[in-house]
């Protein structure tokens, strides 16, 4: 069975300041991985995905995040963080039992971040 | 917006009773899947339908059940409710095509009292 560890439950940067939020993920075959982020009292929102290719994509928001298949990571990146990314950051691995393009989605525990001005 | 509707946005209810949540998927889209989001057990995976048929099931109770019209609206029916079914009820969609991202509705809070 797939699973998913963020292993920080709580982050605390600076506005202005980069940020990287880790995902490690297990699954037997190619993952297709998300980040999603929930603003509070949100519904989760897409960041960005991977389902094969060129291993460092880019979402909205001006995040990125970079497949590691030697590490099972896929790590959220931002060189300079706002105010308003204050949320909560969810990492998902996909995963179908038929192997069609329909999925389930395994979420890791998530992450809070908190911006200081 | 992620063209996902989910009704009502909030419901209040007491234990033993029973609920309908709903859903609309973006339009052409024919998968739709309900999620879970409690304090003690994060986001969970209930059940998966595609054009009106169960497709996957994950940790969902015996007490819950769902469906999928011709419309392609879902609803999820959870019954004889207990204090520990509050929770936030996700809703999302996705094509048919491979390489197609969930997106997900603003989901809908459960709160047993």
């Amino acid at each position: 069975a797939q699973s998913v560890t963020q292993p920080d439950i709580h982050i605390t940067v600076s506005e202005g300041a980069s940020l990287e939020l880790r995902c490690n993920y297990s699954y037997g075959a190619t993952p297709y991985l998300f980040w999603y982020v929930q603003s509070p009292g949100q519904g989760l929102q897409l960041l960005l995905k991977y389902f094969s290719g060129d291993t460092l994509v880019q979402g909205i928001k001006g995040f990125e995040a970079e497949f590691k298949r030697s590490q099972s990571s896929f790590n959220l990146r931002k060189p300079s963080v706002h105010w308003s990314d204050a949320a909560e950051y969810f990492c998902a691995v996909g995963a179908s039992d038929s192997g069609g393009s329909n999925y389930k989605l395994t979420f890791g525990k998530g992450t809070l971040l908190t911006v200081n001005p | 917006d992620s063209g996902v509707t989910q009704t009502p946005k909030h419901l209040i209810t007491a234990t033993g009773q029973r609920v309908t949540l709903r859903c609309s998927p973006r339009s052409g889209d024919l998968s739709v899947y309900w999620y879970q989001q409690s304090l003690d057990q994060g986001l969970q995976f209930l059940i998966q339908y595609y054009n009106g048929e169960e497709r996957a099931k994950g940790n969902i109770l015996e007490r819950f059940s769902a469906q999928q019209f011709p419309d392609l609206h879902s609803e999820l029916n959870l019954s004889s409710l207990e204090l520990g079914d509050s929770a936030l009820y996700f809703c999302a969609s996705s094509g048919d095509r491979a390489n197609q991202p969930q997106h997900f509705g603003d989901g809908t809070r459960l709160s047993i009292l």
